[in-house]
C-alpha cells in the first residue's frame, strides 16, 4: 500500500531553471494537495484540488503551478525557479473536501535546493 | 484570521518525562483540530483528532482535548520514551468544503535516554 508517492525525493536546481514535482495517489481520494515546509514556519499550502478537475490557490501560491491530471495525480511545476522556493514539498491527499474530518495522508516529501 | 500557535521548541526531555506541547487557535465556526507528527526524513503522520468542543483526541498514549473556551488543543504523553523523539504540529480545518489545512509552526521534541 503505497499511500501518496512523490518524485522525486531530491533536487537540485539553478536560478530560472524549471521543474515538475510530481504526486500520486492511490487511495481513490478526491482532494490533493500541495504544501511546502520552511523552518519555524510550519507547512504552508501553495495549491490545492478539492476534486478532479479544479484547483485553487493556497497561502502561498506565487510561482507556482499545478495540474490536477487526474485522480490520481496532481502536481506542481516551478516555471522559473528562484532561491526563495528552496523548501521541502509536501503532496497530501483525502477523501473528500465536503465536511469531512479524514485526515489528510502525506507523501515523504521532496527536497528542493535552488542556487 | 485562522491561524493556529504552538510552544517554540526544542523540547528536550529525559525518558518517562511527562510531556505537554501548547497549541492554541484561532479560528471562525467550529474547526476540527488536529496533531500530526513527522520522524526524521519522512512525511507527516495523523496522531490524533477531535472534531467537537470537548472531544479528547488519543493514540500511542499521546492525548489531546479540544477546550473550546481557551481555544486550545494541547498535546501531553504521561510518559515519553526516545522513540517520540519528532516533530509534531498541530493543525486546525475548517468546516468548509476544501479540507484544507492550517498548520502550526511545528515543535521539537528531542528525548534522551
Amino acid at each position: 500500500n503505497a499511500g501518496v508517492t512523490q518524485t522525486p525525493k531530491f533536487q537540485v536546481l539553478k536560478t530560472g531553471q524549471s521543474m515538475t514535482l510530481q504526486c500520486a495517489q492511490d487511495m481513490n481520494h478526491n482532494s490533493m494537495y500541495w504544501y511546502r515546509q520552511d523552518p519555524g514556519m510550519g507547512l504552508r499550502l501553495i495549491y490545492y484540488s478539492a476534486s478532479e478537475g479544479t484547483t485553487d490557490k493556497g497561502e502561498v501560491p506565487n510561482g507556482y503551478n499545478v495540474s490536477r491530471l487526474n485522480k490520481r495525480e496532481f502536481s506542481l511545476r516551478l516555471e522559473s525557479a528562484a532561491p526563495s522556493q528552496t523548501s521541502v514539498y509536501f503532496c497530501a491527499s483525502s477523501p473528500q473536501g465536503d465536511y469531512s474530518n479524514q485526515p489528510q495522508h502525506f507523501g515523504d516529501g521532496t527536497r528542493l535546493s535552488i542556487l | 484570521g485562522n491561524s493556529v500557535t504552538q510552544m517554540e521548541g526544542p523540547v528536550t526531555l529525559s525518558e518517562e518525562a511527562f510531556l505537554t506541547i501548547n497549541c492554541t487557535y484561532t479560528a471562525t465556526g467550529y474547526p476540527s483540530l488536529f496533531w500530526y507528527v513527522q520522524y526524521p526524513g519522512e512525511g507527516l503522520q495523523l496522531l490524533l483528532k477531535a472534531t467537537k468542543a470537548d472531544d479528547k483526541g488519543s493514540n500511542k498514549g499521546f492525548e489531546a482535548t479540544y477546550r473550546k473556551e481557551t481555544t486550545s488543543f494541547h498535546l501531553e504523553k504521561g510518559s515519553v520514551q526516545v522513540s517520540d523523539s519528532a516533530v509534531y504540529f498541530c493543525a486546525l480545518r475548517l468546516s468548509s468544503n476544501t479540507g484544507k489545512l492550517i498548520f502550526g509552526q511545528g515543535t521539537t521534541l528531542q528525548v534522551k535516554p
